[in-house]
């Protein structure tokens, strides 16, 4: 299985927002509603932000948000602060029962 | 609060075999969905989706490295053992483990990582 497509890099202004994709195959993020998205800072353990398309574990902010359509997921960050400066790593249930990354996506905040 | 810690080697000649242990508290791999898997990230690159072991012994293998994997369990140890075989500096990378509350839910906690160094 091939890893997930996720941009390299993706900016924004702090008080912006963003969105971040994560495209697959009909075998992956659009046969399932499985799919995660983690915030992985420099030297950190990777935290979950998101899981099952748009579902937010307590404790994450509102600002984070995650859809889908089709093939391809989205993470939106709303009203970006500087502390969401990180990588950020979509994930998705798999046709072979197992799962798969994205490449990741770099966050500046600008 | 569940912990996560893993362990093991921190360099590996060519060729050898890779034991880890994760060793987890706060929860039990014995309760009913629940599951530990591995990840691994090699330095400055993406996260990879190695193995994952449920409460009822049902282990799962990312395709693409089945014929090198292991994954076992000593649930009266609060323990996961990976074995990965003939290693090569390509899998010189950060292993880590991590919790998944029940079948599908994803990794919700996760050990700090160990970085496996492969050269000989």
């Amino acid at each position: 299985q091939s890893a997930l497509t996720q941009p390299a890099s993706v900016s924004g202004s702090p008080g912006q927002s963003i969105t971040v994709s994560c495209t697959g195959t009909s075998s992956d993020v659009g046969g399932y509603n499985y799919v995660s998205w983690y915030q992985q800072h420099p030297g950190e353990a990777p935290k979950l932000m998101i899981y099952e398309v748009s579902n937010r574990p307590s404790g994450v902010s509102t600002r984070f948000s995650g859809s889908k359509s089709g093939n391809t997921a989205s993470l939106t960050i709303s009203g970006l602060q500087a502390e969401d400066e990180a990588d950020y790593y979509c994930e998705s249930y798999t046709s072979s029962s197992t799962w798969v990354f994205g490449g990741g996506t770099k966050l500046t905040v600008l | 609060q569940i912990t996560l810690k893993e362990s093991g080697p921190t360099l590996v000649k060519p060729t050898q075999t890779l034991t880890l242990t994760c060793t987890f508290s706060g929860f039990s791999l014995s309760a009913t969905g629940v599951g530990v898997g591995w990840v691994r990230q090699p330095p400055g690159k993406a996260l990879e989706w190695l193995a994952l072991i449920y409460w009822d012994d049902d282990k799962r293998y990312s395709p693409s490295l089945k014929s090198r994997l292991t994954i076992t369990k000593d649930t009266s140890r609060n323990q996961v053992v990976l074995t990965m075989t003939s290693m090569d500096p390509v899998d010189t990378a950060t292993y880590y483990c991590a919790h998944r509350a029940y079948y599908n839910m994803p990794f919700d906690s996760w050990g700090q990582g160990t970085l496996v160094t492969v050269t000989s």
